[in-house]
């Protein structure tokens, strides 16, 4: 089956740090790879994704590579701020198998001080 | 604007009681999810739904149970049998078919029995 692993966590980095979060996975199929980042007391939202193999998703400076051969999709930043501290998720969904369904990692919390 | 609701935002329950939790869609989604999250841990499916009138078990259904009589609703009701009910539920949705399924989520209902 499906499977995710993220790098183990807390995270702890001073402001203006450059982040790697790990994240490989385990996939029957062509997987979407996501990240996904989750604020203190709310929902989760869509942070970057990749569709295909080599493609690089990017937003808010965050950047991910979708690497077939080493079936990684490591999260990076670099250079973060106090408001990036939140808990992030990577994510798959294989478009055949699981019609719609995601597999998440058990996330990372990231701390950013001052 | 297109979203997912969930209310309340936070709900508390006598132990022996049942409890629903609301989640509605509009973004004309067939698949919605209800997720449980305990402090510091990921995310654990409960049930999922990909069409309407139709929902199957997650990985703990066990004291929980659903339904999906349109598609823009899935309630979730937590019933005296579920042991440990005290957590951070989490709605979902996404399309089906072919495309990415990026998973979009509701803000959560922190339910605390006691």
């Amino acid at each position: 089956g499906n499977s995710v692993t993220q790098m183990e966590g807390p995270v702890t980095l001073s402001e203006e740090a450059f982040l790697t979060i790990n994240c490989t996975y385990t996939a029957t199929g062509y997987p979407s790879l996501f990240w996904y980042v989750q604020y203190p007391g709310e929902g989760l939202q869509l942070l970057l994704k990749a569709t295909k193999a080599d493609d690089k998703g990017s937003n808010k400076g965050f950047e991910a590579t979708y690497r077939k051969e080493t079936t990684s999709f490591h999260l990076e930043k670099g250079s973060v701020q106090v408001s990036d501290s939140a808990v992030y998720f990577c994510a798959l969904s294989d478009v055949w198998a699981n019609a719609g369904k995601s597999t998440f990692g058990d996330g990372t919390t990231l701390t950013v001080k001052p | 604007d297109g979203g997912i609701t969930q209310s309340p935002k936070y709900l508390f329950r006598k132990e022996g009681q049942n409890v629903t939790l609301s989640c509605e869609q509009n973004l004309n989604h067939d698949a919605m999810y209800w997720y449980r999250q305990d402090p510091g841990q990921g995310l654990r499916l409960i049930y999922y739904s990909q069409i309407v009138n139709d929902f199957q078990k997650g990985d703990i259904a066990e004291g929980y149970s659903v339904s999906r009589e349109k598609k823009e609703s899935f309630p979730l009701t937590v019933t005296s049998a579920q042991k440990n009910p005290t957590a951070f539920y989490l709605c979902a949705s996404s399309s089906t078919g072919t495309g990415d399924h990026e998973q979009y989520f509701g803000p959560g209902t922190r339910l605390t029995v006691t």
